[in-house]
């Protein structure tokens, strides 16, 4: 069935270096997307989040691009720092019901000093 | 403006036992939800609400009860707790249905055992 999805379960970067995790999606219908970021014992947290009616919006150090030609998400994280350390979430929303998120597995990023 | 409370934070049960999960918003929000989170599966939707006096299924409500009575508070009822219902469980909450109301704000999660 139709999912969202993430590349890699784990990513691992250098401390300084850019970030980048990806997502995948099979819903042409779906009309926007927005990302999470879930630290060890906490909630998700809301990091950014895009409609498909833009290819790429900036937050501070983050940045998602979304590529609607290949249902294709990433999330991009600036100069990553040991803070940055968590599982991340993408999460689409289909449409119809009261409802409309639907979560990917996560990635888990982690920090090498 | 505390946001989404759950509590407790913790909890054991023994098979068959019942217990609430407690969740409080404090945003006016008229739309609050429950989620599961299991190892490899992501968050999956167990109940929801869009107002007080209205609740639906989610993808896996079975074995779970809720109801909306107020618009801050959405508990959630295991009546007779299985080992299958081990997991992590998050309310979330977020100002309406509808486009510009996707954004969902979460609480800091109950870890439930269930021996």
């Amino acid at each position: 069935g139709e999912s969202v999805g993430l590349h890699l379960p784990t990513l691992s970067v250098q401390e300084g270096d850019n970030s980048i995790i990806n997502c995948a999606y099979s819903n042409s219908a779906s009309d926007y997307f927005i990302w999470y970021k879930q630290e060890s014992g906490k909630g998700p947290q809301f990091i950014i989040d895009i409609r498909s009616n833009m290819d790429k919006r900036q937050g501070q150090r983050v940045t998602v691009l979304l590529n609607k030609t290949v249902k294709h998400l990433s999330l991009q994280i600036a100069a990553t720092q040991p803070g940055d350390s968590a599982v991340y979430f993408c999460a689409e929303n289909r449409g119809g019901g009261a409802d409309g998120l639907t979560f990917g597995k996560g990635t888990h990023l982690i920090i090498q000093p | 403006n505390a946001g989404v409370t759950q509590t407790p934070k913790f909890q054991v049960l023994k098979t068959g036992q019942s217990m609430t999960l407690q969740c409080a918003q404090d945003m006016n929000h008229e739309y609050m939800s429950w989620y599961r989170q299991d190892p490899g599966m992501g968050l999956r939707l167990i109940h929801y609400s869009v107002g007080a006096g209205i609740t639906d299924q989610g993808e896996v409500p079975n074995g779970y009860n809720v109801s909306r009575s107020t618009t801050e508070d959405f508990p959630l009822r295991l009546l007779s707790a299985a080992p299958s219902q081990t997991s992590v469980y998050f309310c979330a909450s977020k100002q309406s249905t509808g486009q510009g109301n996707e954004k969902l704000f979460f609480g800091s999660g109950t870890q439930l055992s269930v021996l």
